[in-house]
């Protein structure tokens, strides 16, 4: 089952910070949470990932709770490009294995 | 040309059929995975091999089987597919220790 929850959709006007919420209340201490997007059905692409502090790439940052229970995903600057679904995952670790647990993700439209 | 290549990209076949998808890969990774996702919903597990040796059952494995030829081929096998296994099936792979996902760009799989 999945160990997330995110809105279904959510709109956003291009040019303008996307701000993407993900519950993940029952998270354990050393269960990262990733973020991945998939545009139409295209193969999922690699956003970023955090487990205690807030992280930041060319794509995007994470802000992380400091209780873990929650974090956001934001998109600085959305584009047109950046209509997608977005997954907030949870990478749970069983013993050498490490396994991304999907929830049902966000659909983000980005509007002109 | 791309890192994680699958094929066929379509297929359409009949109840009790034998289907065998191909997933090849040029990051030289160690680890890959196929997952399918079906409509509205997230990507579920189904194999996954950590090298050539090694082949492990995901939440989903009934009705598949895998085979790790080499490093950089991983199929998947419906033994005699049914019409519940039409979906979307997606080829990934990993380095150690796994922190990001490379997916390909799916096979859409309908089962008549």
């Amino acid at each position: 089952d999945a160990k997330t929850t995110q809105p279904p959709s959510m709109d956003c006007a291009e040019g303008r910070a996307a701000n993407l919420p993900c519950n993940h209340s029952t998270i354990s201490g050393n269960e990262y949470v990733y973020w991945y997007r998939q545009i139409h059905s295209q193969g999922p692409q690699y956003i970023i990932h955090g487990l205690k502090n807030n992280e930041t790439n060319e794509m995007a940052s994470l802000i992380i709770t400091e209780d873990r229970k929650s974090s956001t995903l934001i998109l600085p600057h959305a584009t047109l490009r950046d209509t997608a679904v977005y997954y907030c995952i949870v990478r749970v670790n069983a013993g050498n294995n490490r396994k991304l647990i999907w929830g049902l993700g966000t659909s983000l439209a980005v509007n002109p | 040309d791309a890192d994680v290549t699958q094929t066929p990209r379509n297929r359409i076949t009949k109840t009790g059929k034998r289907i065998m998808l191909e997933c090849s890969q040029t990051k030289g990774h160690d680890r890959m995975y196929w997952y399918r996702q079906d409509p509205g919903l997230g990507l579920r597990l189904i194999y996954y091999s950590f090298d050539v040796k090694d082949i492990n059952k995901g939440e989903i494995s009934d009705g598949y089987s895998v085979s790790r030829q080499a490093q950089a081929k991983f199929s998947l096998s419906l033994e005699s597919a049914i019409p519940n296994q039409t979906a979307l099936y997606f080829c990934a792979t990993s380095d150690f220790p796994g922190t990001q996902q490379f997916f390909g760009p799916g096979t859409r799989l309908t089962v008549l």
